[in-house]
């Protein structure tokens, strides 16, 4: 079993629409939790962390977690074709950060 | 959040040489890292670089290929020695932000090329 896993995608959702990425993981003591995406040629940047169980809000974006079922997921609401990257889902057990594969979002006009 | 930079941006390397690429911080981390993301692949963290300290290595990375230096809390090397085709890559250096949460931030990335 993979330590962090993401829905493998590609995902491909019209403009506007809610974009759901998922992500479970294996480590049941990992306290933080973290979305970056990833443009192609660049380095991930960081969209979102969450730390304790529930939603977290950061305008269009939504992420979620849930320790008991050791998932984690991010919303993106009104997607625009801007979004089109890789989401990596990144889980931090002591200081060590572990990614998922990574989910390729493709947003359509 | 911390701004982080690298150098080399891209270097085409032959084999059986070595490249050692800096990572600067904007301010002072007592955490930094190095990855390696292979095309099409996500990020595998190389080594935790400690300062004051010899590097903490993951499973499948050594000393002698990989030596790291962290002289102060806003600078890091990573050297890729003895290079070979197998270590086309990009490697990125990342800092934890200490200020608040555990954040970690990404520097642009050395894109490596071993003829």
């Amino acid at each position: 079993q993979k330590e962090v896993e993401q829905n493998s995608g590609p995902l491909s959702v019209p403009e506007g629409a809610i974009a759901s990425l998922n992500c479970t993981y294996s480590d049941r003591g990992s306290q933080s939790f973290f979305w970056y995406r990833q443009y192609s040629g660049k380095s991930p940047e960081l969209i979102m962390s969450i730390y304790s169980n529930g939603d977290k809000e950061d305008g269009r974006f939504t992420a979620q977690l849930n320790k008991a079922s050791q998932y984690v997921s991010l919303l993106i609401r009104d997607s625009q074709p801007s979004d089109s990257a890789t989401y990596l889902c990144a889980v931090l057990s002591g200081s060590r950060l572990t990614f998922g594969e990574g989910t390729q979002l493709t947003v359509n006009p | 959040s911390a701004v982080i930079s690298q150098k080399p941006s891209r270097d085409i390397c032959q084999r059986g040489t070595s490249l050692t690429i800096q990572c600067q911080v904007d301010s002072q981390v007592t955490m930094m890292f190095w990855y390696r993301q292979q095309p099409g692949q996500s990020l595998t963290l190389i080594a935790t670089a400690n300062q004051g300290s010899e590097a903490t290595y993951e499973s499948g990375f050594v000393i002698d290929k990989f030596p790291i230096s962290r002289p102060n809390l806003t600078f890091s090397t990573l050297t890729v020695s003895n290079m070979s085709p197998e270590d086309s890559s990009i490697y990125l250096c990342s800092a934890q932000d200490t200020s608040g949460g555990y954040e970690q931030y990404f520097g642009p990335g050395t894109r490596l090329t071993v003829t």
